[in-house]
């Protein structure tokens, strides 16, 4: 079946440093979707990339989607203790609307 | 009013209890889905089920019943709960439309402990 490997698992940045996340699928994927989960929160969606080679800015976060849409990341610049939380890859094949999520990677920002 | 929600928020029982937890979403979508979120966080999709529908079954226990009244609702029962179902489970919905998936909304998750 499809996997999703996303990383690091962890990243521990000081504040106002960059931090990137990898997410690397074994299959082709029809999009790949970002999610972001606050400490004792809930996945929330940031975002959602359907083309190849793909680039979407919001704010300080840049989403990339792969030229093979087989992989993504996201970047963000100049961290903030808000962005503390884990980022959650998820991707579906083409045809099918499940979606399956990457491991994540738990992003802390000392300040 | 809150688009996806789960009750209760925190059940804490015994060993070979039956339980359930609910969810309803106010959203209108098609598809609902429960995930598993174990203690380091992987997020792990249980069940979805599409206009009452079941489409996916991730090959958890049969002791996992999903039961959905109707599209707004999904509960989530569990037979002779293990000390392995600790986790915390959330409950999502999103509107498939065409061209496949579309964004999924989170409830705020149940966190389940089993002593």
């Amino acid at each position: 079946g499809q996997q999703v490997m996303q990383i690091p698992q962890y990243q521990h940045v000081q504040e106002g440093e960059d931090f990137t996340t990898y997410c690397n699928s074994s299959t082709t994927l029809s999009n790949i979707q970002w999610y972001k989960q606050r400490p004792g929160g809930h996945p929330v969606f940031l975002i959602q990339l359907v083309k190849s080679g793909e680039v979407k800015k919001q704010k300080r976060l840049t989403f990339q989607f792969g030229e093979a849409k087989k992989n993504s990341s996201l970047h963000i610049t100049a961290t903030q203790t808000t962005d503390v939380g884990t980022y959650f890859c998820a991707g579906s094949g083409a045809g099918s609307y499940q979606l399956t999520f990457g491991k994540g990677t738990k992003l802390s920002v000392i300040p | 009013d809150t688009a996806v929600s789960q009750t209760p928020k925190y059940l804490v029982t015994q060993m070979g209890n039956d339980k359930s937890i609910k969810c309803e979403q106010n959203l209108g979508h098609d598809t609902m889905y429960w995930y598993k979120q174990d203690s380091k966080k992987f997020l792990k999709i249980m069940f979805s089920y599409n206009n009452k529908e079941l489409i996916i079954n991730e090959t958890v226990p049969n002791r996992f019943s999903p039961k959905s009244p109707d599209k707004a609702h999904l509960n989530l029962h569990i037979n002779s709960l293990e000390l392995g179902d600790s986790a915390v489970y959330f409950c999502a919905s999103s509107q498939v439309g065409q061209g496949g998936t579309d964004t999924q909304y989170f409830g705020p998750g149940t966190r389940l402990t089993v002593l």
